[in-house]
């Protein structure tokens, strides 16, 4: 299997612009979580999908991020307007289930620089 | 979720152990211990979790204090590519919040040639 499959790698935009981060989860896992990593702030869960259904998106910043997941195999997380405290690594990881005893597979990272 | 607390940072010889400790004192009866960790420039990777017993796999091994107040995750033999920040995160199965993974600051581990 390839893994969890993130697009693009690195974006550099422009504050106010808006930014689409990609993910392909790996086939016939279930559960999908998007996170952002920063120096400041750690690793931090930003929203979560079970059977392609957002259950729990407490984590997601402010109106301006939105997530989509619709189907399967494709979630998009979504900046608009982009804003330089957007900066960060957004990573997407997924699972098969979601229990304790769950491993979550995560993505190699977007890389975002709003300038 | 129950609190983790780890050293800041670590150092290892190349080939040699390295027994990376996690304190979890208020730890529940139905908290799994999990082990990730997170090489420079890439995501997290899991290396390894456990529940009461002590788990063995290819990466790594974690070892369990019989009050599962904390745990030692081992790894066998360091070599450069261990080098990463290891972060042991208490994952509870008892309720909705199952699906939670929450991260701390983690043990930075450098490997010295």
């Amino acid at each position: 299997d390839a893994g969890v499959i993130q697009s693009p790698r690195h974006e550099v935009t422009e504050m106010g612009q808006e930014v689409t981060l990609r993910c392909k989860p790996i086939s016939g896992h279930n559960s999908l979580f998007w996170y952002r990593q920063t120096m400041m702030r750690g690793l931090e869960l930003l929203i979560y999908f079970n059977n392609n259904v957002p259950i729990d998106d407490s984590g997601m910043p402010e109106d301006r991020f939105s997530a989509k997941m619709p189907n399967a195999s494709f979630s998009t997380l979504k900046i608009q307007p982009s804003e330089p405290r957007d900066s960060a690594v957004y990573f997407c990881a997924s699972s098969a289930g979601q229990g304790a005893y769950e491993t979550q597979y995560f993505g190699p990272g977007t890389r975002l620089l709003v300038l | 979720d129950a609190k983790t607390t780890q050293p800041n940072s670590m150092e290892s010889n190349e080939e040699e152990p390295v027994h990376l400790p996690c304190n979890h004192s208020t730890i529940s009866g139905t908290d799994y211990i999990h082990w990730y960790r997170q090489l420079p420039s890439q995501g997290p990777e899991y290396v390894i979790h456990g529940l009461t017993s002590n788990v063995n796999n290819r990466m790594a091994s974690l070892a369990i204090a019989e009050d599962r107040k904390s745990s030692t995750l081992i790894l066998h033999r360091a070599t450069l590519r261990d080098a990463a920040v290891y972060y042991c995160i208490l994952r509870d199965n008892s309720g909705a919040g199952s699906y939670q993974l929450t991260f701390g600051k983690g043990t930075k581990l450098s490997v010295i040639p």
